[in-house]
């Protein structure tokens, strides 16, 4: 298979702890996104990177969410002092850098904030 | 700034009868415009999308959409519906200097009854 992976596919994790998740893109896509997913909502754009470089930040990201994507490839999101506020899915998704170009998305990480 | 209105978060259908999922968008630009499926606890899967050209649009399973610029819509029917149908689907809009982030409706869950 050689789609978008994620890893954890849950968590659960208690009030003021920190956590990290990863994505894989897939191999040849040079973009990389994050989204966040609440119950009953669309996805929310949270930074996306061309490369390593993180292109875009959205204001939902506050400086407890920091991503990186040291090598190009994949990328991890890490939340620290995690609040009952950040429980949702986290969606990655991946493409190549052209207009309309399609974003494939992973099976995303479903956090749960005790 | 771009946004995307769906209207209704719940549609029910029987099956074989016709399917539409509606669509408006807001953007500055000429958009490129995506449907997307989920189903329960997965990532997104692209049904279709909208960049230039034919504005009636063919997707996977059946699916279309037509975009119409006069309308700002992007509406999804299928002319017939199948249980396995059944899932969340979300209308998003793509473009911009950056032509990065995806923006997305709330959302449509579509219920199919035999």
């Amino acid at each position: 298979d050689t789609g978008v992976s994620q890893d954890p596919r849950h968590k659960i994790t208690k009030r003021g702890q920190n956590v990290t998740f990863r994505c894989d893109p897939i191999s040849e896509h040079n973009r990389l996104y994050w989204y966040r997913q609440t119950l009953g909502q669309g996805p929310e754009f949270l930074t996306y990177f061309q490369n390593e470089a993180q292109l875009e930040k959205s204001r939902l990201l506050s400086d407890r969410f920091s991503a990186e994507r040291p090598k190009g490839s994949f990328s991890t999101l890490e939340i620290q002092r995690t609040e009952q506020g950040d429980s949702a899915m986290y969606l990655c998704a991946s493409n190549f850098q052209r207009e309309g170009e399609t974003q494939y998305f992973g099976p995303g990480t479903r956090l749960l904030v005790l | 700034a771009q946004s995307v209105t769906q209207l209704g978060s719940h549609v029910s259908v029987s099956e074989g009868a016709l399917v539409l999922l509606r669509c408006n968008y807001s953007s500055s630009v000429p958009p490129y415009l995506f449907w997307y499926v989920q189903y329960p606890n997965q990532g997104l899967q692209l049904l279709l999308k909208y960049t230039t050209g034919a504005t009636l649009v063919k997707g996977i399973n059946g699916f279309e959409a037509e975009f119409k610029k006069s309308e700002t819509s992007f509406h999804l029917t299928k002319p017939s519906a199948h249980m396995s149908d059944a899932a969340e689907y979300f209308c998003a809009v793509n473009r911009g200097t950056s032509y990065g982030k995806l923006t997305f409706g709330q959302g449509t869950i579509l219920t199919v009854h035999p």
